[in-house]
């Protein structure tokens, strides 16, 4: 099955700082890519998401990268603020079904 | 509109004990899950259906039961709980089959197996 990975588990940024989460997968075949954000003791939510005929997408302060080619998509937030600490699950389609990373916690120092 | 709905928010059982985990979505989605979240584990999958009547198991599916109702409710049940069950259940609704476009999660139910 895919195997998801993302790197670093944890990442601590001063605010106002960038912040980049990246993950891994095996499956080239794979063609959707969301990012899900969770806040502590709330549900998962859907922040960005790419699917493989695009490179990068933005959002106001997000964006995401995709490299078919190395099989890794990153999740970049700019300007970081408190409200951006959060448990961040990459997650990645292919072969039928979703599989999901185990998670970055992100900490904004103020 | 509501969007993902669980009942209940907290459950505290023992060991044996069955309850049912109730999920409705008011999306008109066809798909929907059910997972599992441990610490340092991510989100695992359960069960899926992809419409009333059907369902599939996901990656651990042991000591679980589902049942699609309608269109609208997707309901777990554990009929003789383990604490190994101790976790944060998630349900989950999708548009785009098995996880193809983006999950709209309900805001969990937290049980305790003691």
């Amino acid at each position: 099955g895919e195997n998801v990975e993302q790197h670093p588990s944890t990442l601590s940024v001063q605010e106002g700082d960038s912040a980049v989460i990246k993950c891994t997968y095996s499956d080239s075949a794979s063609n959707y890519f969301p990012w899900y954000k969770q806040e502590l003791g709330k549900r998962p939510q859907l922040i960005i998401d790419i699917r493989s005929n695009v490179g990068e997408k933005k959002d106001q302060r997000i964006a995401v990268t995709l490299n078919k080619t190395a099989k890794h998509f990153s999740l970049h937030i700019t300007e970081t603020q408190p409200e951006d600490s959060a448990v961040y699950f990459c997650a990645v389609y292919g072969n039928n079904r979703l599989a999901f990373g185990k998670g970055n916690q992100v900490v904004v120092i103020p | 509109n509501a969007g993902v709905t669980q009942t209940p928010k907290f459950q505290v059982l023992k060991t044996g004990q069955s309850m049912t985990l109730q999920c409705a979505q008011d999306m008109n989605h066809n798909s929907m899950y059910w997972y599992r979240q441990d610490p340092g584990m991510g989100l695992r999958l359960i069960y899926y259906s992809a419409s009333e009547g059907t369902t599939d198991k996901g990656e651990v599916p042991n000591g679980y039961n589902v049942s699609r109702l309608n269109k609208r409710e997707f309901s777990l049940r554990l009929e003789s709980a383990a604490p190994s069950q101790t976790s944060v259940y998630f349900c989950a609704s999708s548009e785009a089959p098995r996880g193809n476009s983006p999950l709209h999660f309900g805001n969990g139910t937290r049980l305790t197996v003691t």
